[in-house]
């Protein structure tokens, strides 16, 4: 299967509400997860991670859960602002002898007024 | 302040013309890595340096060249460029292997 995908290629949602982003991989044996935010002509910014020993961890307005059950990954965001629009990533890391990490494509998170 | 510095931004240039692009971080990491973006593909990783003179390919490395002679410094080299790597390329650090990246704010690179 596809390693480190996301489910929705662009998320809406209105403002103040929650917002749920996706991500499923297929390596059982990854060991760290990442979500990051990329905004419109910037680099990825690091949010949130999460080892694999943990099925959740929260930060300011982000929770992130792990399934290693299902291989399920979600990035929780509360109370959504303008500012949060972005694309987000998900990324896995193997633990392997290989650097780097597997990226997913991206969700498009898209605030309404 | 912390950052990943990459220059240029922007380069448009010809088949064949080499070329360098330059990535600087100031907060002693240890590794350091280039990607490149492209559209319904995600964040590929080219090279990746785990410390000074040690590099290593990642998952795109033809047509590129990496050095790592200073901590703070990872410059990607292009000898020969050609139209398919036209692209956003990204380096980034990390303090250790199991932290996350600090990414630079890109290098759009266009051969014509």
């Amino acid at each position: 299967g596809e390693s480190v995908g996301l489910h929705l290629p662009t998320l809406s949602v209105q403002e103040g509400d929650n917002s749920i982003i996706n991500c499923a991989y297929s390596n059982s044996a990854s060991d760290y997860f990442i979500w990051y935010k990329q905004e419109s002509g910037k680099g990825p910014q690091f949010i949130i991670d999460i080892r694999s020993n943990m099925d959740k961890r929260q930060g300011q307005r982000v929770t992130v859960l792990l399934n290693k059950t299902v291989k399920h990954l979600s990035l929780q965001i509360a109370a959504t602002q303008p500012g949060d629009s972005a694309v987000y990533f998900c990324a896995e890391r193997t633990g392997g002898g290989a650097d780097g990490l597997t990226f997913g494509k991206g969700t498009h998170l898209i605030i309404q007024p | 302040e912390a950052q990943v510095t990459q220059n240029p931004r922007y380069l448009i240039t010809v088949t064949g013309k080499k070329l360098t692009v330059t990535c600087s971080q100031n907060m002693n990491h240890e590794y350091m890595s280039w990607y490149r973006q492209d559209p319904g593909l995600g964040l590929r990783q080219i090279y990746y340096s785990m410390n000074v003179e040690v590099t290593d390919k990642g998952d795109v490395p033809e047509g590129y060249k990496v050095s790592r002679k200073e901590k703070r410094n990872f410059p990607l080299i292009l000898e020969s460029p050609s139209p398919n790597q036209t692209s956003l390329y990204f380096c980034a650090s990390r303090l250790r292997f199991n932290q996350p990246q600090h990414f630079g704010d890109g290098t759009r690179l266009s051969i014509l």
